[in-house]
């Protein structure tokens, strides 16, 4: 099976600026999951969706960051104004009930 | 809370020799575990889980991790280590079955070089 597809897998952006993420899970997985890494650090949740439905979001910074899912299938990770600390590399995750977490590659932002 | 130690931030191990990678946990019941391998630039790949029986489980590429429950440990070994190993490893904790698709908790990882 396909696994889980994230773009771009690289951005740079100067500080202030907004930057979009995108993931395309596994077919038929309906809990989906947005991680930041910064480096030297493991992941750390922002999002869960269940299908289209947000499950957790109290770690997503809603000053700056915002994230959908619509239809239940693809998701977008939104910055906007980027900061510095912002930096770090953005994962995109996947489950069906009962499953282990599949991930996708990342996206690893620089802001300047 | 969950959390996860990984004590050791950088560890470097002769091409050949063995390995250890320590992992302890908090949790409130005993939880799934996991070791999780990320190189360069990649995603984050399974190397094993353990959700529950014996406590030694094999994993991919030669690894295997023990689950201790008196020490609260999950450590991953390899009793010969390739070149191909150095990456950066991470243990990870996630909730009992039957508990809903509850995210992971990840330690900070530890990175594995590995020299000639």
């Amino acid at each position: 099976e396909a696994g889980v597809a994230q773009s771009p897998r690289y951005k740079i952006i100067e500080k202030r600026q907004s930057v979009a993420f995108w993931c395309n899970p596994i077919s038929g997985h309906a809990t989906l999951y947005w991680y930041q890494q910064i480096l030297g650090q493991g992941p750390k949740l922002l999002i869960q969706f269940q299908n289209n439905g947000v499950v957790d979001d109290s770690q997503l910074p809603k000053d700056r960051f915002s994230a959908e899912r619509l239809k239940g299938v693809d998701s977008t990770l939104k910055i906007q104004p980027a900061k510095l600390e912002d930096s770090a590399v953005y994962l995109c995750a996947s489950s069906s009930s009962g499953t282990v977490p599949s991930f996708g590659p990342g996206t690893r932002l620089t802001v300047l | 809370a969950q959390s996860v130690t990984q004590p050791d931030i950088h560890i470097t191990v002769s091409e050949g020799a063995s390995l250890e990678l320590r992992c302890n946990y908090s949790y409130g019941a005993t939880p799934y575990l996991f070791w999780y391998v990320q190189s360069p630039g990649q995603g984050l790949q399974l190397l094993l889980k353990y959700f529950s029986g014996d406590t030694l489980v094999q994993g991919i590429k030669g690894f295997e991790a023990e689950f201790k429950r008196s020490q609260s440990s999950f450590n991953l070994r390899k009793p010969s280590v390739h070149w191909s190993d150095a990456a950066e490893y991470f243990c990870a904790v996630g909730p009992p079955r039957n508990s809903g698709n509850t995210p992971l908790v990840f330690g900070k990882g530890t990175r594995l070089s590995v020299i000639a």
